[in-house]
């Protein structure tokens, strides 16, 4: 079984600022893990992933996330922080294989002051 | 790019009703997906599917109901709308040969019951 934690339903940064929003996971198998994007009233968007591989994984829109075994945790970061950023954040984890489901946390609203 | 589709994209709508959420997918994906979306919290899994004439129940329970008669096609049906069901619904479908669940959401359909 899986299960994720974000820490921080809501996070604000000023824009030009450091964007870390924070993810960790628990996974009795190798994890799998997202960051997907959700805009006002749109479905989710996939950031970026990690399966295999490098550990340092970067997405669209200059996003990027560490995998960080000993750790358990998957965080999202930014290094400047545009106002087109603002969003709600979804880290998701799954195990290997095709019938394995996705599980989502709770979400983090990013608000970008200007 | 992901091709998902849903329709409406909002309902608003009497208690009693019945109301079908359209979903359609062009990419050949076996599996498709719905979940429920309270705002400001997490996706919970309502139903899913491996192919035609497949259909599950999710983790969270739902008065809903599912079919899929074509590969493209996942619709939802609620029999009697009430306002218990006043909630945003996305639709997911993903590549079954993947062996990693990464899954491509459509954009929504915000359901207010009144």
């Amino acid at each position: 079984a899986q299960s994720v934690t974000q820490l921080g339903s809501h996070v604000s940064v000023s824009e030009g600022a450091l964007v870390l929003l924070r993810c960790n996971y628990s996974s009795s198998v190798p994890p799998y893990l997202f960051w997907y994007v959700q805009y006002p009233n749109q479905g989710l968007q996939l950031l970026l992933k990690y399966t295999t591989g490098a550990t340092l994984v970067k997405g669209i829109n200059g996003f990027e996330a560490e995998f960080k075994k000993s750790e358990t945790s998957f965080h999202l970061t930014k290094p400047s922080a545009h106002m087109s950023d603002a969003a709600e954040y979804f880290c998701a984890v799954t195990g290997w294989g095709s019938d394995e489901k996705l599980t989502f946390g709770t979400g983090t609203r990013l608000t970008i002051i200007p | 790019e992901a091709d998902i589709y849903q329709t409406p994209r909002y309902l608003v709508i009497g208690t009693g009703k019945k109301i079908t959420l359209e979903c359609s997918q062009t990419m050949g994906h076996d599996k498709m997906y719905w979940y429920q979306q309270d705002p400001g919290m997490e996706l919970h899994l309502i139903h899913y599917s491996y192919g035609v004439n497949s259909t599950e129940k999710g983790d969270l329970s739902s008065e809903s109901t599912v079919s899929r008669i074509r590969t493209e096609h996942f619709p939802l049906t609620l029999e009697s709308a009430r306002p218990s069901h006043t909630s945003q619904y996305l639709c997911a479908s993903r590549n079954r040969g993947l062996a990693v669940n990464e899954q491509f959401f459509g954009p929504g359909t915000r359901l207010t019951v009144l």
